[in-house]
């Protein structure tokens, strides 16, 4: 059973570039949620989203950032016109369908990005 | 509001030794409470959980931690420390209702020397 797949592992963008960040939860999973992680800092919440709806974004900064979860294909946090400070660590997790209850969140390998 | 503090960005143990990381939460609603480990490069790996059922939680890899609600701390051990352990260890909370999001502490990173 593959795990949370993520890609591209390592992106480097210059600043005023595009970046797009690709989130393959496991099978069986419906639900994402994108975390970054600032160097020597824990993991920040982003955003949770399901098939086609965005949950909870409350931890996506206002601009430049947004994230889709489309009903066939990956997850998709893109950030447009990227700055140095927006270079980190972007994790995505997943975990199953289950009402009622908070259930374990899966993590990926990350993707580290840095912007030049 | 939720919140995790860990005591100690960095923690030395001598191979065998006992491991401790220390983990305090905050929260106005009862919690859920996680730990995860992170290697070099690679993503968090589930250690254990705390779901509001035993309060004495054992994990993987021969680790174990304590809820104590009266002291709201959720502390990590391990007997014996193995080379292997050398890591970054992340707590986290969130809430026990419906979705709820992981609120982490900034981490230890444990250190094992033979």
């Amino acid at each position: 059973n593959a795990g949370v797949m993520q890609n591209p592992r390592h992106l480097v963008r210059r600043r005023g570039q595009e970046a797009r960040l690709r989130c393959s939860p496991m099978k069986g999973h419906s639900h994402v949620y994108w975390y970054r992680q600032l160097p020597e800092e824990g993991l920040k919440f982003m955003v949770y989203l399901q098939k086609e709806n965005i949950i909870d974004e409350s931890g996506m900064p206002k601009e430049r950032f947004s994230a889709e979860f489309p009903k066939e294909g990956p997850s998709i946090l893109r950030i447009q016109q990227v700055v140095r400070g927006d270079s980190a660590a972007y994790f995505c997790a997943s975990s199953p369908l289950r009402t009622g209850s908070t259930d374990t969140q899966y993590f990926g390998p990350g993707t580290r990005l840095t912007v030049l | 509001a939720q919140s995790v503090t860990q005591l100690g960005s960095h923690v030395s143990v001598s191979e065998g030794a006992l491991v401790l990381l220390r983990c305090n939460y905050s929260s106005s609603v009862p919690p859920y409470l996680f730990w995860y480990v992170q290697y070099p490069n690679q993503g968090l790996q589930l250690l254990l959980k705390y779901t509001s059922a035993a309060t004495l939680v054992k994990g993987i890899n021969g680790f174990e931690a304590e809820f104590k609600k009266s002291e709201t701390s959720f502390h990590l051990t391990k007997p014996s420390a193995h080379m292997s352990d050398a890591a970054e260890y992340f707590c986290a909370v969130s809430g026990n209702t419906g979705f709820q999001k992981l609120v982490f502490g900034t981490g230890t990173r444990l250190l094992v020397s033979p």
